[in-house]
């Protein structure tokens, strides 16, 4: 699976967007961009995912460049509950690929 | 609905004691089971993943095991506890190609 290269921490203040960059130029072809983010002493929360196009769903939209080499994840309106480590995860499909995990960007949503 | 049980939530051992870790999904049948392993401050790494009854693929050597008697139930163990494996186990599933879902996860601490 493709590596992703993520800002290890960010800062957004509550009520605005927080856009998470995430690089991923090896990316194959047949492989899904994944976000995933883990509150601190929780399991972590699926996001989103997505292949080419863009995608947005009820927690956050995924924007994924032409050449598929990076993608951002906006939190349209963060709030403080946002505070979490953010991973960006670049995986195959079919239920049988495993998901690794990176280092992620800790995002600190402040009041 | 589906939803994955993961126990105990704390877990306090003495070095060289024996370790058991029970997972169980309901609401979904012959998941993909996996478990993972989260170090004090550092990332989620995968030990063991699971296909099918009986079925287990480890992913790092380690002094702990893995065995799915049953297919909605994934146990990790140990029969020598170290320091080292102090950390926070969460057990995931999946069915489908997206959207692994973790469980809350066990902490713990190896006195």
């Amino acid at each position: 699976d493709a590596k992703t290269t993520q800002p290890p921490s960010m800062d957004c203040a509550e009520g605005r967007a927080a856009n998470l960059p995430c690089n991923h130029s090896t990316i194959s072809g047949n492989e899904y961009v994944y976000w995933y983010r883990q509150i601190h002493s929780q399991g972590p929360q699926y996001i989103i995912h997505g292949l080419k196009n863009n995608e947005t769903n009820e927690m956050a939209s995924l924007i994924i460049t032409e050449d598929r080499k990076s993608s951002t994840l906006i939190l349209p309106h963060a709030t403080l509950r946002d505070t979490a480590v953010y991973y960006c995860i670049v995986r195959r499909g079919g239920a049988t690929n495993k998901l690794i995990f990176g280092t992620g960007t800790l995002l600190a949503v402040q009041p | 609905s589906q939803t994955i049980h993961q126990w105990p939530a704390t877990l306090v051992q003495p070095v060289g004691s024996p370790l058991s870790l029970e997972c169980t999904v309901e609401g979904t049948s012959n998941p993909n089971l996996y478990w993972y392993r989260q170090a004090a401050g550092r990332g989620l790494q995968l030990l063991f993943y699971s296909v099918g009854i009986g079925q287990i693929s480890s992913e790092v050597p380690q002094n702990l095991s893995a065995s799915r008697p049953q297919d909605r139930q994934f146990i990790l163990s140990s029969k020598k506890l170290l320091l080292s494996d102090s950390g926070f186990y969460l057990c995931a599933w999946s069915v489908v190609t997206y959207g692994y879902t973790f469980g809350s996860g066990t902490r713990l601490t190896v006195v």
